[in-house]
């Protein structure tokens, strides 16, 4: 399966400010997404990142908040914008090879603290 | 879109099979199911998948019932390293998951 290189692990960031999050991916991958979870919650997706074109957001998420940018088959970003406390979460990508029989691959995650 | 049901929480002692059930009664016939845990905020880990028939590897059995309206999730000697959220998922349109809120399982000395 593949593997995944999430950056960075964990920050500290000013409310007002932008976190830039990088998922690299060791393989050529159909997919990829990323997701948010919230302290004690479960992973909730937020976007599909799809290659060469804009992201597919799911409900509650714009693009104005969370810009994706995915400019080949291994890389992605995920941007943060305008942190309030409330964006305190962690962020995780997610990659799969898109067939049904395919399983789907976690990055290690990011820990966002807004303060 | 199939959405799935699992209790919120279970203890299991150390040693023995953990048997953890899932409902998803409103699969489709070509939808697999697919079982991740994440142990304490690290990032899920794949444990196991099925479509129809029961499924077996290192971690983990998959038993899913002739109807596929459920299916259980087995650690056959549980340890407790295997303490963790166990989230049964079902692939949806689009090839995304969806995360239920899984079941909190306790593995006890």
């Amino acid at each position: 399966s593949a593997v995944i290189s999430q950056k960075p692990s964990r920050d500290i960031c000013q409310r007002g400010t932008s976190l830039t999050i990088q998922c690299q991916v060791d393989s050529q991958v159909t997919m990829m997404f990323w997701y948010r979870q919230q302290p004690g919650q479960s992973l909730t997706l937020i976007a599909t990142a799809n290659q060469g074109s804009e992201a597919t957001y799911e409900s509650g998420f714009v693009i104005d908040k969370f810009p994706i940018s995915r400019p080949n088959l291994t890389f992605s970003t995920l941007t943060v914008s305008n942190m309030s406390p409330e964006d305190s979460s962690i962020y995780l990508c997610s990659v799969s090879q898109g067939a049904q029989n395919y399983g789907y691959t976690f990055g290690s995650g990011t820990r966002l603290t807004v303060v | 879109d199939a959405k799935t049901t699992q209790p919120t929480s279970m203890d299991c002692a150390e040693g023995r099979a953990a048997n953890l059930p899932c409902n998803h009664s409103t699969i489709s016939g070509n939808e697999y199911v697919y079982w991740y845990r994440q142990i304490h905020s690290q990032g899920p880990q794949y444990i196991i998948h099925g479509l129809k028939n029961n499924e077996t590897n290192e971690m983990a059995s998959l038993i899913i019932t002739e109807d596929r309206k459920s299916s259980t999730l087995i650690l056959p000697h549980a340890t407790l390293r295997d303490t963790a959220v166990y989230y049964c998922i079902v692939r949806v349109r689009d090839d995304k998951i969806i995360f239920g809120k899984g079941t909190r399982l306790h593995i006890l000395p």
